[in-house]
């Protein structure tokens, strides 16, 4: 159980595109989900939160236009990397919990976005 | 602030040879202390949820203990195949519920 799907698990684009990110709890709701970043041996970084039927909460430094989140359903959210740059290239991981009193995240594989 | 501090950065270990990972951490009403195995490439890997202190939960060739102040990753006898980074996080109060990660212990284990 607890198993979370990303896709596409890689991703070219140019630069000044748009590009979409999908993140799917498969076997159970995910009231919350989170997306984060991850550098290259790096650990990670928290983007933002985002609740089903809410507006995502972006961590600080972290551009909300830039950095689209919809969470439409308790099994789908999605991020949407708008008017891409070389440096947004990274590795971008989500994750998502179960439950109101449940800390565990369980992540999904992960997308390597580049940015030419 | 919640910290969490993981040591060391890197571990090289001959298969066979048994070590630990350390985990310190500084929060304010822990809600549990988290491990995860990431591989290169991939996201993390859920490994075991740690409560209170004295607790201690194994997985094959892992044991995860935990005191008021650290945790510790104990591989017994690894092999190649435990090769990975090991990261750790902490849960501490707060409606969002979020972890807060340390840097990870890059963990190789030679044939």
């Amino acid at each position: 159980g607890a198993v979370v799907s990303q896709h596409p698990s890689r991703v070219i684009c140019k630069s000044g595109t748009s590009v979409k990110i999908e993140c799917r709890s498969l076997d159970f709701q995910a009231t919350t989900m989170f997306w984060y970043r991850q550098f290259p041996k790096k650990s990670l970084m928290l983007m933002a939160t985002s609740n089903e039927g809410s507006k995502a909460t972006y961590e600080q430094g972290v551009e909300k236009d830039k950095f689209l989140i919809n969470h439409a359903s308790l099994t789908l959210s999605t991020l949407t990397v708008t008017s891409a740059h070389p440096e947004d290239s990274s590795f971008y991981i989500c994750s998502a919990r179960d439950g109101a009193g449940i800390y565990e995240q369980y992540f999904g594989p992960g997308t390597r976005l580049t940015v030419t | 602030e919640d910290q969490v501090t993981q040591s060391p950065e890197a571990l090289r270990l001959q298969e066979g040879e048994s070590s630990s990972l350390n985990c310190s951490y500084t929060v304010s009403g822990l809600r549990g202390l988290f491990w995860y195995r990431q591989d290169p490439g991939k996201g993390p890997e859920f490994l075991f949820t740690l409560y209170s202190a004295g607790e201690e939960k194994e997985k094959e060739r892992l044991k995860a203990t935990l005191t008021k102040k650290e945790s510790f990753l104990h591989i017994t006898a690894p092999k190649p195949e435990d090769s990975a980074t090991y990261l750790c996080a902490v849960g501490a109060g707060g409606s969002a519920r979020q972890l807060t990660f340390g840097s990870g212990t890059q963990l190789t284990v030679l044939p």
